[in-house]
């Protein structure tokens, strides 16, 4: 089955820098790539998606790259705000099931 | 919309107990996920169901553990008898089969004495 690995767990950096989380999967077949964002005592929150179609897709300060080649996808967050501070999943899918398969988190904290 | 509704939001139980988690997806979506979530395993899917029918249920821990959708507005989760280790937060989520971006409840904060 699929094996998603996300790095760092802790990214601290302060406001107005940006942040860059990564992850790596294992199967091939993948290519649905979701970036969940999970406030303290909140449920998970799809922020943005991107499909093997394509390498780069943006939103606003929110970035995700991938590199089907590499097996590897990273969520870029520009201009950092307090408010970006939670946890953050990756995770990865295939066309034959529907499930996603998580990363292990990063918690990002931005610091005033 | 009001999204994935899950009730209850919190649970104490007392070890040996039965507990029934109850979960609504959004209307118009046709596969429906039960997650756990605790700081030492992070997030782990459960069960999935499409269509009412259950695909995979690989990440059930145990037979204490059971699933049911018996129709496309309302699945259970239910565990008996409970046991502290189950203490957790579980998540319920729901998509268009095809679509992949999958929603989440609010959770069910369970805890087991």
């Amino acid at each position: 089955g699929e094996n998603v690995e996300q790095h760092p767990s802790t990214l601290s950096v302060q406001e107005g820098d940006s942040a860059v989380i990564k992850c790596t999967y294992s199967d091939s077949a993948s290519n649905y790539f979701p970036w969940y964002k999970q406030e303290l005592g909140k449920r998970p929150q799809l922020i943005i998606d991107i499909r093997s179609n394509v390498g780069e897709k943006k939103d606003q300060r929110i970035a995700v790259t991938l590199n089907k080649t590499a097996k590897h996808f990273s969520l870029h967050i520009t201009e950092t705000q307090p408010e970006d501070s939670a946890v953050y999943f990756c995770a990865a899918s295939n066309s034959g099931a529907n499930n996603l398969f998580f990363g292990t988190g990063t918690r990002l904290t931005v610091i005033p | 919309d009001a999204g994935v509704i899950q009730s209850p939001r919190h649970e104490v139980t007392e070890m040996g107990q039965e507990v029934t988690l109850r979960c609504k997806p959004i209307s118009g979506h046709n596969s429906l996920f039960w997650y756990r979530q605790t700081m030492m395993r992070g997030l782990e899917l459960l069960i999935y169901f499409n269509n009412n029918v259950p695909i995979d249920d690989s990440g059930m821990p145990e037979d204490r553990f059971s699933a049911k959708m018996p129709n496309a507005s309302f699945s259970t989760l239910k565990i008996q008898p409970s046991e502290p280790r189950d203490s957790a937060v579980y998540f319920c989520a729901s998509s268009l089969l095809g679509a992949r971006e999958q929603y989440f409840g609010p959770g069910t904060r369970l805890t087991v004495t």
